[in-house]
């Protein structure tokens, strides 16, 4: 069965401390792995976009790691700001119209 | 400057009216989509358009219909509204299926 699962399901860190959010998926064939960052009450928007081939990305402070062998992503925020709190979402492309979404996880970034 | 406008933004329904739920981008894409984000759960595919003048079923298109109008416009109708699609709504546009998507703002829709 393809899926997208997303640890932790939320988390709380100190302004300025670092976090690595983790996607594990089952999804197969593979054709990208993206990143999206959901504030409350508006729509995600798109951190990075990995394929295949590609073993790390980095959007600002933000860096997505992928291990397709594994069927594994990260994403690392460094020196987080009250900014970041927000739902960060793992999806999975298996072709040019079909994704598989995690359910998120949650951040919280407390002054 | 505006990427992908959803109108309403808030609607709250009775049991078996109807509505549309409209959508507009102005970045020329090709593929547009909507979904819909249920707490708990992953954002689920209604339907979907690869391009102007097609559409496609996504994960959960029962209770659901949708019009591409033009290049631009993609709308999602509800015939006779349910407490089960009670929801927040999003419309999302893309050059190509497989490339960098853009939502809207959502819509959040209550059946009553």
């Amino acid at each position: 069965k393809n899926q997208v699962e997303q640890s932790p399901q939320s988390l709380i860190i100190l302004e300025g401390k670092n976090c690595t959010l983790q996607c594990n998926y089952t999804v197969s064939p593979f054709s990208n792995l993206r990143w999206y960052k959901q504030d409350t009450g508006r729509g995600p928007v798109s951190l990075t976009i990995m394929t295949f081939s590609e073993n790390t990305k980095s959007n600002g402070r933000y860096t997505a790691t992928l291990d397709a062998d594994t069927k594994q992503s990260s994403l690392h925020i460094t020196a987080s700001q009250l900014s970041d709190s927000a739902s960060y979402i793992c999806v999975v492309s298996v072709s040019r119209n079909q994704f598989y979404f995690g359910t998120g996880t949650s951040l919280t970034v407390i002054p | 400057n505006a990427g992908v406008t959803q109108t309403p933004k808030f609607q709250v329904l009775k049991t078996g009216q109807s509505m549309t739920l409209q959508c507009a981008q102005d970045m020329n894409h090709n593929s547009m989509y909507w979904y819909r984000q249920d707490p708990g759960m992953g954002l689920r595919l209604i339907y979907y358009s690869a391009s102007e003048g097609t559409t496609d079923k996504g994960e959960v298109p029962n209770g659901y219909n949708v019009s591409r109008l033009n290049k631009r416009e993609f709308s999602l109708r509800l015939e006779s509204a349910a407490p089960s699609q009670t929801s927040v709504y999003f419309c999302a546009s893309s050059e190509q299926g497989n490339t960098e998507a853009f939502f809207g703002q959502g819509t959040r829709l209550t059946v009553v």
